[in-house]
């Protein structure tokens, strides 16, 4: 089946800096992976769509300065965290669909647990 | 406007039992899937079963089954024979025609306590 790889698992970092967080399609191309964000006890929000070899999509209220992303290839697509604050701390969790159509369910990552101190 | 209503923040079945958690949906459009995840407290995201708007029987996979009620837009998943392994966050989603890119619009989702 088709698998999702996401990196890191988990990071800690410091209110400033960025963090990039990379998502792979293992066996299998896409072209178009999203980005969600899930805060603690709720649900999965999606952020934006990455489409290969062109800008990403951003949902009504995400900063795109603030969540960088880049989708360089068929197989990678990333999100950076610019200048995180506290507040970005959250899990972030990407998906891609193999094959796409409205009946392919997506394939998640295992997720990345962001905290920010 | 919410479009993936889930009523149950929280059930509790026993071990063996059946349970079904609610999912109620809002579209205009003809064309569209309904889909049931499954997240542990470890946070993947596994897929459990999907309907499609144009699919006149209902979704079964293994022990899920789905009832779906397309003029009351439910789609309910139905565990049989719970296990304590069932126990975790379950998500009804629904991706419709229109939507860009086939990115799936997540309900808030119903924590499921399988109990011994």
């Amino acid at each position: 089946g088709a698998v999702v790889s996401q990196h890191p698992s988990w990071v800690i970092c410091k209110s400033g800096t960025s963090v990039k967080i990379e998502c792979r399609s293992l066996d299998f191309q896409a072209t178009t992976m999203f980005w969600y964000r899930q805060f603690p006890k709720q649900s999965l929000m999606l952020m934006a769509t990455s489409n290969e070899g062109s800008k990403a999509t951003y949902e009504q209220g995400v900063e795109k300065d603030k969540f960088l992303i880049n989708h360089a290839s068929l197989t990678l697509s990333t999100l950076t965290v610019t200048s995180a604050h506290p507040e970005d701390s959250s899990f972030y969790i990407c998906s891609a669909s193999d094959p796409t159509g409205y009946n392919s369910p997506l394939h998640f990552g295992n997720g990345t647990r962001l905290t920010v101190t | 406007a919410q479009k993936i209503t889930q009523t149950q923040p929280g059930m509790f079945v026993q071990e063996k039992e059946a349970v079904t958690l609610d999912c109620t949906y809002d579209t205009s459009d003809q064309s569209y899937g309904l889909f049931w995840y499954k997240q542990p407290s470890s946070g993947e995201m596994i897929f459990l079963i999907y309907q499609g708007s144009y699919d006149e029987q209902n979704a079964t996979e293994g022990r899920y089954s789905l009832n779906f009620q397309k003029a009351r837009k439910s789609a309910n998943l139905v565990i049989s024979a719970s296990q304590l392994g069932d126990s975790a966050m379950y998500f009804c989603a629904m991706r419709e025609g229109r939507n860009s890119g086939y990115a799936l619009n997540f309900g808030k989702g119903t924590s499921l306590l399988v109990t011994p």
